[in-house]
């Protein structure tokens, strides 16, 4: 069965470093998509991605993030310069339909531990 | 607040036992989905229930709709020991948006 995978699985950086999170998608999906889940909260949602460029964001997405679609199938989460609020599991969601109409499927998640 | 809300929190009930979960909204949705997360892994998507429908079954699992109300419940049957995980509902608000905006969620326990 086709799944999202994501790399790394747990990244350790210091305060200030530039972190890559890295994402493939389903081969066949439009719909890219990250949220977070800090520790014991909810999942949020910090952007989407459609036809090359980010359809939607949320106000966690910040000057700090950025995304990209370097290929046909690596899609990648930035952050320039790490803060210790930074750390959460990052997941990767892709989806045939726009997440408003249809089903997100998730990666395992990258865990970021900001020292 | 967009935010869907789960209630309870926690639920421990014994295998067997049925589990409902509830989650409230507060504007009008295109379409309610519930997920699973096991701890420290991703979500598993198990059902979607559009704004136009009351209620959908998948399996063990039963979700009801309420649009007047704002609120939706998730219903598993017969719980097994591997029914342990914490559930989120998450809704689409607004049509062509594509973030679902998730709940706090229910971590349910189901002790053998």
């Amino acid at each position: 069965e086709p799944e999202v995978t994501q790399t790394p699985s747990h990244q350790v950086t210091q305060m200030g470093q530039e972190v890559i999170l890295r994402c493939v998608p389903i081969s066949n999906h439009l719909y890219f998509y990250w949220y977070r889940q800090i520790l014991g909260q909810k999942v949020e949602f910090l952007v989407s991605f459609y036809n090359n460029e980010i359809s939607e964001k949320s106000e966690i997405f910040d000057d700090q993030f950025s995304v990209e679609r370097p290929d046909g199938s690596n899609f990648t989460l930035k952050i320039r310069s790490t803060k210790l609020e930074d750390s959460a599991m990052y997941f990767c969601a892709s989806s045939e339909v726009s997440g408003s109409t249809g089903e997100l499927f998730f990666g395992e998640g990258s865990r970021l531990t900001v020292l | 607040s967009q935010q869907g809300e789960e209630d309870p929190q926690a639920l421990s009930i014994q295998e067997g036992e049925n589990a409902t979960m509830n989650c409230s909204y507060k504007t009008s949705i295109n379409n309610l989905q519930w997920y699973r997360q096991n701890s420290g892994r991703g979500l598993v998507h198990l059902i979607l229930i559009r704004s136009n429908e009351r209620e959908k079954h998948s399996g063990r699992l039963r979700v009801t709709l309420d649009t007047s109300k704002k609120s939706s419940s998730l219903l598993i049957t017969a719980s097994r020991a591997a029914d342990t995980a914490s559930y989120f509902c998450a809704t689409a608000f607004i049509q062509g948006a594509q973030k679902l905006v998730f709940g706090q969620g229910t971590r349910l326990t189901i002790n053998p």
